[in-house]
């Protein structure tokens, strides 16, 4: 089956530009985070998703930030604008869980290649 | 807030010797995930822990989820250097209903010296 599929790969941008990044689950995935993972540290979870609606967006900087998942399918993360700490691989995983099962204790994340941002 | 860290940071061993990273966490975890992160790649799943005191093998990798679901413990044996990577823990707080947000630990990384 087709991976996670993020894009672009690689984006340079200054300080104060805007960015945005695409994300496209895997097929039949109701769940979809994003991950900002600084250099040297692990994922920390900007947002979550289910379906289309959002289930934890506690540690996204709102003020500069924003995620949206319209069709309830691929999702689109935007930085604006952006500073140097933003600097980061964005990672994007999804999750087969669809919220139909109570006491689902199984939830393995398939993870996108990401997207290295470089802010200067 | 929750904090799930790792000891060691940085683990050097030669080919063949074992290693072991230490995952703990400030709260009790309904569950915990292993990932391996090889360098330049993303997190891929290895396995999930659930039971207090659960063990899991995978060939020659050993999971441990201790009695107080407090941490956790990845072990292995006879290291190759397919190894290679850093492996991060990742923990759920809470009762878990299949759509808890994972807080990942602070990532143990493992090189081998052949």
């Amino acid at each position: 089956e087709a991976g996670v599929a993020q894009s672009p790969r690689y984006k340079i941008i200054e300080k104060r530009q805007s960015v945005a990044f695409w994300c496209n689950p895997i097929s039949g995935h109701a769940t979809l985070y994003w991950y900002q993972q600084i250099l040297g540290q692990g994922p920390k979870l900007l947002i979550q998703f289910q379906n289309n609606g959002v289930v934890d967006d506690s540690q996204l900087p709102k003020d500069r930030f924003s995620a949206e998942r319209l069709k309830g399918v691929d999702s689109t993360l935007k930085i604006q604008p952006a500073k140097l700490e933003d600097s980061a691989v964005y990672l994007c995983a999804s999750s087969f869980f669809s919220g139909l099962t109570l006491f689902t204790s199984y939830n393995e994340q398939f993870f996108g290649p990401g997207t290295r941002l470089t802010v200067l | 807030g929750q904090q799930v860290m790792q000891i060691p940071q940085y683990q050097h061993v030669q080919e063949g010797e074992d290693f072991t990273t230490y995952c703990n966490s400030s709260t009790t975890l309904s569950n915990i995930q292993w990932y391996k992160q090889r360098p330049g790649g993303h997190p891929v799943f290895l396995i999930q822990l659930v039971k207090s005191g659960e063990v899991k093998k995978q060939k020659r990798l050993t999971f441990q989820f201790g009695e107080a679901k407090k941490n956790s413990s990845l072990h292995i044996t006879a290291t190759q250097t397919t190894d290679v990577g850093t492996y991060f823990c990742a923990g759920t707080l809470g009762p878990n209903f299949g759509n808890e947000k994972l807080t990942f630990g602070t990532g143990t990384r493992l090189t081998i010296i052949p």
